[in-house]
């Protein structure tokens, strides 16, 4: 079983500034099956990048997603005031099919 | 894009059977995707419990799948989650999503299901 550990648990930034996100895999994992997810209080996961670079439909340019092997990153660019929530970075393993998700990075002011 | 809806009892009592049902609509539940259930404890993250295909095929979670049991209704465009022998472990906000490329692309807004006598 794969462990995604996403680091820092806690960020804290200001609006205009960029914020960097860690997924580190205990073990090589596909690009294809590495992706990021916003969640604000009381909302759904939204999707923001798939394939650990690909972003989602209507994700603002300002979001990005690089990495390979056991290191992935989602940048924000310039800190908007409704990027404030948790993100989340989730991986597909394929034998059995599985959906695993790191503890999350809160992003706060 | 596929509108999904969660809908269920909010209060389940120990050791009892915790039933919910995802309408999916705007869509048909027979196309090409995998249906899943996610769940997320108050103040925690995400867990993925499992996923079923139209066809019936399903995959679950290991460390949940001796209690999950998924199935889908076609007529009903619909498809239903069960666990049973609950504890309050099992309190949690419950989604549905459907699949993307490797990803869960599309979520409902969830439901809080509490596990309380």
């Amino acid at each position: 079983e794969i462990v995604l550990t996403q680091s820092p648990g806690t960020l804290s930034l200001s609006p205009g500034q960029r914020a960097t996100l860690s997924c580190r895999a205990s073990q090589s994992v596909s690009s294809t099956d590495l992706a990021w997810y916003q969640q604000k209080p009381g909302q759904a996961p939204r999707l923001l990048i798939y394939g650990a670079s690909t972003r989602a439909t209507g994700i603002p340019d300002r979001f990005s997603g690089s990495g390979s092997g056991t290191d992935f990153t989602l940048t924000i660019s310039r800190l908007e005031p409704e990027d404030f929530a948790v993100y989340y970075c989730q991986q597909y393993g394929r034998s059995p099919p599985v959906y695993t998700f790191g503890q999350g990075t809160k992003l706060e002011i | 894009q596929v509108h999904l809806q969660e809908s269920g009892p909010g209060l389940v009592t120990p050791s009892g059977t915790l039933s919910l049902t995802c309408a999916v609509s705007g869509g048909s539940i027979s196309s090409d995707n995998w249906w899943n259930w996610v769940r997320q404890p108050p103040g925690k993250g995400l867990e993925w419990i499992g996923e079923i295909h139209h066809s019936g095929s399903t995959n679950y979670n290991p460390s949940l799948k001796s209690r999950v049991t998924i199935s889908v209704d076609k007529s009903k465009s619909q498809f239903s989650l069960k666990v049973n022998s609950v504890t309050a472990a099992d309190t949690a906000v419950y989604y549905c999503a459907n699949n993307g490329a490797y990803c869960l692309d599309n979520w409902g807004q969830g439901t809080l299901v509490t596990v309380s006598s």
